[in-house]
């Protein structure tokens, strides 16, 4: 059974500073990765996707992936309260087109 | 570009009743999914379309659920026989590539009583 897992927090961290949420995930032949952000009563908007090793940069999110250690982390620089939200991995392993998401990460961004 | 829409945004119900949700997709996209999130945690797959073929269906679809895509445009999901433990916000997503991400529809929330 494919699975991703997820510190559910809450993660509390001052503005300005850098949040960095972690996730690992089980399946070995899993392909793509995305990170996902949900407010309180809405759906999750995709805010970013990696599919090789390394870090991958869009604004003040960072994105990495490790495959050998089967992890995947999101920072988020100068954090701003409005980055208060939980925080959705998601991966899709080898053949299968459906998303495995983890529980996500509740963070607080602290004024 | 109107994004994924779901119809309705809500549905109280009560238990034994049928219902469906509909869900239309970004129009130029080709894959359309079905999840279902409860609170406190991620969505779960439900089942995937490719244009009007169900290609995927997650061992957590029971016999009572059903989807359609019938023209490969918008999709249903019809849950029959309604149980209290079917309560759950039900997300409808699509994506033009493989490889991407989905955008995601507000979902239809649905309470059984």
């Amino acid at each position: 059974q494919k699975e991703v897992e997820q510190n559910s927090g809450p993660l509390s961290v001052p503005e300005g500073a850098i949040a960095s949420l972690n996730c690992t995930y089980s399946d070995r032949v899993s392909q793509s990765f995305f990170w996902y952000r949900q407010y309180s009563g809405k759906s999750p908007e995709l805010i970013m996707s990696i599919y090789s090793n390394g870090d991958k940069e869009d604004g003040r999110f960072t994105a990495q992936l490790n495959k050998a250690s089967q992890y995947v982390s999101l920072l988020i620089r100068d954090s701003q309260p409005s980055d208060s939200a939980t925080y959705l991995c998601a991966v899709r392993g080898g053949g299968a087109d459906g998303l495995t998401f983890g529980k996500g990460t509740h963070l607080i961004i602290q004024p | 570009d109107t994004g994924v829409s779901q119809d309705p945004r809500h549905k109280i119900t009560k238990r034994g009743q049928n219902v469906t949700f509909r869900c239309d997709p970004i129009s130029e996209h080709n894959r359309l999914y079905w999840y279902r999130q409860t609170l406190g945690q991620g969505p779960e797959f439900l089942t995937y379309f490719q244009n009007e073929a169900q290609l995927e269906k997650s061992r957590l679809l029971s016999d009572r659920f059903s989807a359609e895509r019938p023209k490969g445009s918008f999709s249903t999901l019809e849950i029959q026989r309604t149980e209290q433990g079917d309560s759950a916000m039900y997300l409808c997503a699509s994506s033009l590539l493989w490889a991407e991400g989905y955008t995601f529809g507000s979902g239809t929330r649905l309470t059984v009583v």
